[in-house]
């Protein structure tokens, strides 16, 4: 079965460092979401893609956070600079259309110290 | 926005006994509502999902129910078996809203065997 590939699994950063996660979607996938899973809690959208477009990003922090999907296939989350209370599990998940449902990559357990 | 609540946020039960976990949602637009299984360290994966126009949905050991009126729907576990121990999450996604998936935020299941 296809799935979502996400790397580093885990990354340390100390706060006010620049910090990149990366996904790749299952091929075929035109629907790509980044979601941050703070210990104890749901996951929370920070960016959905369609395709090379940002359809909704309305609760990423701008200020740090940036999303990008270039040729509308793999993606990358960055954080710049990292702050304490980023340390979570940043997951990445895809989906064929926006009416399928979700797959979930493995996540990156991000630490700031 | 949409709003999920879930409960309970941790459920116990012995080997064999039944387990409910419970989710209501506020936006009276969301159609789609998945059921997410999360084992310990690894990611959310798909066990059930229902739409809104249909009102049960079963599949082996496990069923969802869902009460469009009362904007609640439930996830029904039967014969629990220790290795349905994990945390579950509820979703509930509107088509209206770019098709964003807001989630509860989890309950843990401890099947004792």
């Amino acid at each position: 079965e296809a799935e979502v590939a996400q790397s580093p699994r885990y990354k340390i950063t100390e706060k006010s460092q620049a910090v990149a996660f990366w996904c790749d979607p299952i091929s075929g996938h035109a629907t790509l979401y980044w979601y941050r899973q703070i210990l104890g809690q749901g996951p929370e959208l920070l960016v959905q893609f369609q395709d090379e477009s940002v359809v909704d990003d309305s609760q990423l922090p701008k200020d740090r956070f940036s999303a990008e999907r270039l040729k509308g296939v793999d993606s990358t989350l960055k954080i710049q600079p990292a702050e304490l209370g980023d340390s979570a599990m940043y997951l990445c998940a895809s989906s064929q259309s926006t009416e399928s449902a979700l797959h979930f990559g493995n996540g990156t357990r991000l630490t700031v110290t | 926005g949409e709003n999920v609540e879930q409960h309970p946020s941790t459920l116990s039960v012995q080997e064999g006994d039944s387990a409910v976990i419970k989710c209501t949602y506020s936006d009276s637009a969301s159609n789609y509502f998945p059921w997410y299984k999360q084992e310990l360290g690894k990611r959310p994966q798909l066990i059930i999902d229902i739409r809104s126009n249909v009102g049960e949905k079963k599949d082996q050991r496990i069923a969802v129910t869902l009460n469009k009126t009362a904007k609640h729907f439930s996830l029904h576990i039967t014969e629990t078996q220790p290795e349905d121990s994990a945390v579950y999450f509820c979703a509930a996604r509107s088509n209206t809203n770019a098709g964003k998936s807001t989630f509860g935020d989890g309950t843990t299941l401890t099947v004792k065997p």
